[in-house]
């Protein structure tokens, strides 16, 4: 089965730096790589999604790029403000919604 | 009320209790899914309902036990559960299992086990 690995764990930045999280995943069958962000005592909410059509995707200051050969996958967050810190998750899936979810990296923003 | 709500946001039960966690969702979708969520580990998925059938049980342990009356409500029911079920209990729905999209969580039922 599908299997997702999510690094770092852990990201301290300050205010207005950028923020990098990798994801890998196992099954070249994947074809829809989401990203949840999930702030204290909320459940995850979707960012951004990416199908392997695409290769880079963006939403104003968030960005994800796909490398199918590789099978990995990045986030990338841009002038990075004190409320993007949370937790984000990347998840992978070949479809009927079965998601399999990263481990998760907690970002901190300082100011 | 919109979105994914959850119920109760805190419980604490013994070892020998028999609890409800209940999720109703205001958005018109078709799939339900209760998901576990514990420390440094990934989300697990444990049921998913599409059209109020129960389409995937991921090997999870009879002590829980789901129910899906309609395509709005979902329960999860709880009896002589052991400590390291306590974890965040998190409830989804997304318009239909076959269409990969997103998923909109509820904001998890905090599961403590005595």
């Amino acid at each position: 089965g599908e299997n997702v690995e999510q690094h770092p764990s852990t990201l301290s930045v300050q205010e207005g730096d950028s923020a990098v999280i990798k994801c890998t995943y196992s099954d070249s069958a994947s074809n829809y790589f989401p990203w949840y962000k999930q702030e204290l005592g909320k459940g995850p909410q979707l960012i951004i999604d990416i199908r392997s059509n695409v290769g880079e995707k963006k939403d104003q200051r968030i960005a994800v790029t796909l490398n199918k050969t590789a099978k990995h996958f990045s986030l990338h967050i841009t002038e990075t403000q004190p409320e993007d810190s949370a937790v984000y998750f990347c998840a992978a899936s070949n479809g009927f919604q079965k998601l399999v979810f990263g481990t998760g990296t907690r970002l901190l923003v300082s100011p | 009320e919109t979105g994914v709500t959850q119920t109760p946001r805190h419980l604490v039960m013994g070892m020998t209790n028999k609890k409800s966690l209940k999720c109703e969702q205001h958005l018109g979708h078709n799939a339900m899914y209760w998901y576990k969520q514990s420390a440094k580990k990934p989300l697990e998925l444990m049921f998913v309902y599409n059209f109020k059938e129960q389409t995937e049980n991921n090997s999870v342990p009879s002590r829980f036990s789901p129910e899906c009356p309609n395509s709005s409500h979902l329960f999860l029911h709880l009896h002589t559960l052991q400590p390291e079920d306590s974890a965040l209990y998190l409830c989804a729905s997304s318009q239909d299992v076959t269409v990969t999209g997103e998923l909109f969580f509820g904001e998890g039922s905090r599961l403590t086990v005595l």
